[in-house]
């Protein structure tokens, strides 16, 4: 159980194109999602906390008209990177709470490789 | 302010047992989450510990005290592909997750 699905793994594009990544919890709701950017050989770093119906929280230092973020539904998540430009280069991960006690595991997904040219 | 303190950098042998340490200073606790990453994959969860003392899961057993503000993942007969980092997490009073920079465990035949 507790499966999360991210799409694409993979995107390589052309800077200033827009890149969509999807993430979905595939046998559990999932009221609260998160979205977490890691650089080579770093830790994670959270971008943002996706709340189903409501506006994302972003962490200080993320241009939240940079990374759009809409939770519509208790199983989807979607990250928009507008106008991306090679240093928005990265692996970008989403992961998934269940509904219930904030003390639930976060599941991830497997993660998108992002290369912008 | 918050922190995770994990070391960098473990190496063990094959077949033996490693002990990888996490101590941490929280506005709050909620409970503290250990997380295994292969390089290049997402995190894949480990274990959760929320009372004092040991929990065992096959190989691998994670031990928590919070007077002290420290917990440890055990990894007994370690095999090749147990080669990862792994993370430690302390979910806060806000329940916000507070991650530790990861520790890579190196396996040696």
């Amino acid at each position: 159980g507790a499966v999360v699905s991210q799409h694409p793994s993979w995107v390589i594009c052309k800077s200033g194109t827009s890149v969509k990544i999807e993430c979905r919890s595939l046998d559990f709701q999932a009221t609260t999602m998160f979205w977490y950017r890691q650089f080579p050989k770093q830790s994670l770093m959270l971008m943002a906390t996706s709340n189903e119906g409501s506006k994302a929280t972003y962490e200080q230092g993320v241009e939240k008209d940079k990374f759009l973020i809409n939770h519509a539904s208790l199983t989807l998540s979607t990250l928009t990177v507008t106008s991306a430009h090679p240093e928005d280069s990265s692996f970008y991960i989403c992961s998934a709470r269940e509904a219930g006690e904030g003390n639930q595991p976060q599941h991830f997904g497997d993660g998108t490789r992002l290369s912008i040219l | 302010g918050q922190s995770l303190e994990q070391p960098s950098e473990v190496t063990a042998v094959e077949g033996a047992i490693v002990q990888i340490n996490c101590t941490y200073q929280t506005s709050g606790f909620n409970g503290l989450f250990w997380y295994q990453q292969h390089a290049g994959e997402a995190p894949t969860f480990l274990s959760y510990n929320v009372l004092d003392g040991l929990e065992e899961k096959g190989r691998f057993s994670s031990f928590l005290s919070r007077s002290k503000g420290y917990s440890y993942l055990l990894l007994k007969e370690l095999q090749m592909k147990d080669s990862a980092s792994y993370l430690c997490a302390v979910l806060d009073s806000n329940y916000q997750l507070i991650w530790g920079a990861g520790t890579k465990l190196i396996i040696k035949p």
